[in-house]
Order: structure tokens, then sequence, then C-alpha cells
């Protein structure tokens, strides 16, 4: 069974600050997925990861794959009250894969 | 376009008993997906279904069941309630699942067993 490691498991912060969050694994996974979700909702996805060593930005959401590609990492610049939710890695294993892993997830709070 | 709906939003049910969850696709999204998500585990995968086949299930006990219809609505039933069963079950379409088709989730059906 290919698990997910998120570190922090829980983020207190003021607003304008910086943070990253960790998501790390002992197996290589095909993609890594982030997802936000907030209270009463599911999850939705921020960003799909592929190659090893990719960089993808959102706005303020930076998004890095691991060169081995069994890590990944989300940095957020200047953190706004909005930000503030459960933020998930999930991976397939496989190129053929319809299963995806999740990590338990970091649960941010940004405080105005 | 309408989002992935599932209902009832909330339930609550007693240990023994059965329950069955709908989740309606986002429309041409042939891919639905189940997870349970609890504060311990967090998101676990129960299965996913295409074109009415289910292509992957995850490690759950047979009390858990699904299936697809051909209109690609599917519905989840677990039977002999147990008080772990307790969480949020949520649904995810996709257009054909897998790594190059993105997951739509559902707002969830929030599972409460006494």
């Amino acid at each position: 069974t290919q698990l997910l490691e998120q570190s922090p498991q829980f983020l207190s912060i003021q607003e304008g600050e910086n943070l990253t969050v960790y998501c790390n694994s002992s197996s290589v996974f095909s993609s890594l997925q982030w997802y936000r979700q907030e209270p009463g909702e599911g999850p939705v996805l921020l960003v799909t990861v592929v190659t090893g060593g990719e960089v993808k930005k959102l706005k303020r959401l930076t998004f890095q794959f691991g060169d081995a590609r069994k890590d990944s990492s989300l940095h957020i610049t200047a953190a706004q009250p909005g930000d503030t939710g459960l933020y998930l890695c999930a991976g397939y294993s496989g190129a053929g894969s319809y299963q995806l892993t999740f990590g338990k997830g970091t649960k941010l709070s940004v405080i105005p | 376009k309408a989002g992935v709906t599932q209902t009832p939003r909330y339930l609550i049910k007693t240990r023994g008993q059965q329950v069955t969850l709908s989740c309606s696709p986002i429309s041409g999204h042939r891919s639905v997906s189940w997870y349970q998500q609890t504060p311990g585990q967090g998101l676990q995968f129960l299965f996913e279904y295409f074109s009415e086949t289910q292509r992957n299930k995850g490690n759950f006990p047979g009390r858990f069941s699904g299936r697809q219809f051909s209109n690609s609505r599917s519905e989840m039933n677990v039977s002999t309630l147990e008080l772990g069963d307790s969480a949020l079950y949520l649904c995810a379409s996709s257009l054909e699942g897998g790594i190059n088709s993105p997951l739509h989730f559902g707002n969830g059906t929030r599972l409460t067993v006494t």
C-alpha cells in the first residue's frame, strides 16, 4: 500500500506570513495532486504535477514535485484568511491506476 | 454546468441497519469514485466505476458495495452498519478516470451511526 505523509498536520499563522506544507512518500508516484477542502464541502483540485522537478504557480501558491517523484511541497506567500482550509495531497501510483491515494491533510488557519 | 450532486446530505442510522447513498455526476462524466473521510484516517478510496463496471476497489469489507447505472449515476450501499462507519462519504466524477481526468467532488453525505 502506497502512503502519503503530510506535515505539519496543523498550522496556524498570521495574515501576511509565508508557509510551506510537505507531502512525502517512500514510493514513486506517476503524478501528485493538491486539493483544498473547506468545511462542509468536498475537496477542490488546485494543481496536478506530473514531471519530476516540476514547479507550478497558482497566484500566491507554488507547487513543486520532487526529482524522484516521491515528494511534493506547497508554498504559500503572504497568506490571507481566504487560504484557510484543509490542504490534501493525493497521487496515482501508475498510469493505469484509477485509485487516488490521499495524505491525511494539513489544516491551515490564517488569522487576520 | 451543474456540479456533482450527492443525496442525502445528512443521514442518521442505527447500528445493524443498511444505507444507500446516491451520486449524480457532472453531465458527460462516465467515471465515478467513492471515498470515505474520517478525522483519523483521512480520505480512503472505496471503489471506482466506469460505464457500469467496477475497475478498482479499495480495502474495505464486503459490507460496502456500489453500482453504476447506464446514465452514470452511482449508488453505494453499506449493510449491517457499525459505529465505525460514521464518516463523510464523498463521491467524485471525471470524464474517464485516472491521471489525465481531473476529479470533481460533491459535498458529501455525512453518515452518523448510533
